[in-house]
């Protein structure tokens, strides 16, 4: 994948726990990062969009932010309900393709 | 509320070459409304992928990976938009996922799918 999240990341319940996205200038560094939660068996939720905007009904618990060609998704007061994958996408200039992360698997315990 | 369904006979055999044929119904919005439409796959091993999208107005946009092999187009009378993929091979097997696109440029391109089908599982023999 072209941009990179760590495979696993776990944190226990009412912690906060952040996930990284590294890309290069052709992506997140010159568009646009979303963010997505996945459960087994589900389609991807639309979590964050424009690097940090909140879609209707996604708790602010939930943050995005961006600093150059990386980006992290922060998820505060940790729920069991919050394990899933989450998926970090953008569009890259150069390759003219929408790309996305390899997806980074949350485990509360 | 909007809601996006995959369906399709999953696999044909024209001749000697399997292709993948894939229909996405829209439910509560009218594609011909707007914004751009998506097709997706997810594998185990190579995670999500880009396949392409379309604009109900414009030529379809494809990952450059795909692109000789993916033809998309759209039914405005139907309001739903269709995936042909041609020569498909064991590696094309995935589950596919349609997906509403937001699109726009703003000192920087901004896309996102806010809105996805529950997705189709194609599996394609070796």
């Amino acid at each position: 994948s072209l941009l990179t999240q760590p495979p696993s990341v776990s944190m226990a319940p009412g912690q906060k726990v952040t996930i990284s996205c590294s890309g290069s200038s052709s992506n997140i560094g010159n568009n646009y990062l979303s963010w997505y939660q996945q459960f087994p068996g589900t389609a991807p939720k639309l979590l964050i969009y424009e690097d940090n905007k909140r879609p209707s009904g996604i708790p602010d618990r939930f943050s995005g932010s961006k600093s150059g060609t990386s980006a992290t998704l922060g998820i505060t007061g940790l729920q069991t309900g919050d394990e899933a994958d989450y998926f970090c996408g953008t569009w890259d200039t150069s390759l003219s393709v929408w790309v996305f992360g390899g997806g980074t698997k949350l485990t509360v315990l | 509320q909007m809601q996006l369904q995959e369906s399709g006979p999953g696999l044909v055999k024209p001749s000697e070459t399997l292709s993948l044929s894939l229909t996405c119904e829209v439910n509560g919005y009218s594609i011909s409304s707007g914004y751009y439409w998506g097709w997706i796959r997810q594998t185990p091993g190579k995670g999500l992928e880009w396949i392409g999208s379309l604009f109900h107005s414009e030529s379809p946009s494809y990952n450059p990976s795909l692109k000789s092999r993916v033809t998309m187009s759209v039914d405005t009378s139907k309001n739903q938009f269709s995936l042909i993929m041609t020569s498909v091979t064991a590696a094309d097997t995935a589950l596919y996922f349609c997906a509403r696109e937001i699109r726009g440029y703003s000192s920087g391109w901004y896309n996102y799918f806010d809105h996805w089908g529950q997705g189709i599982l194609v599996a394609v023999p070796s």
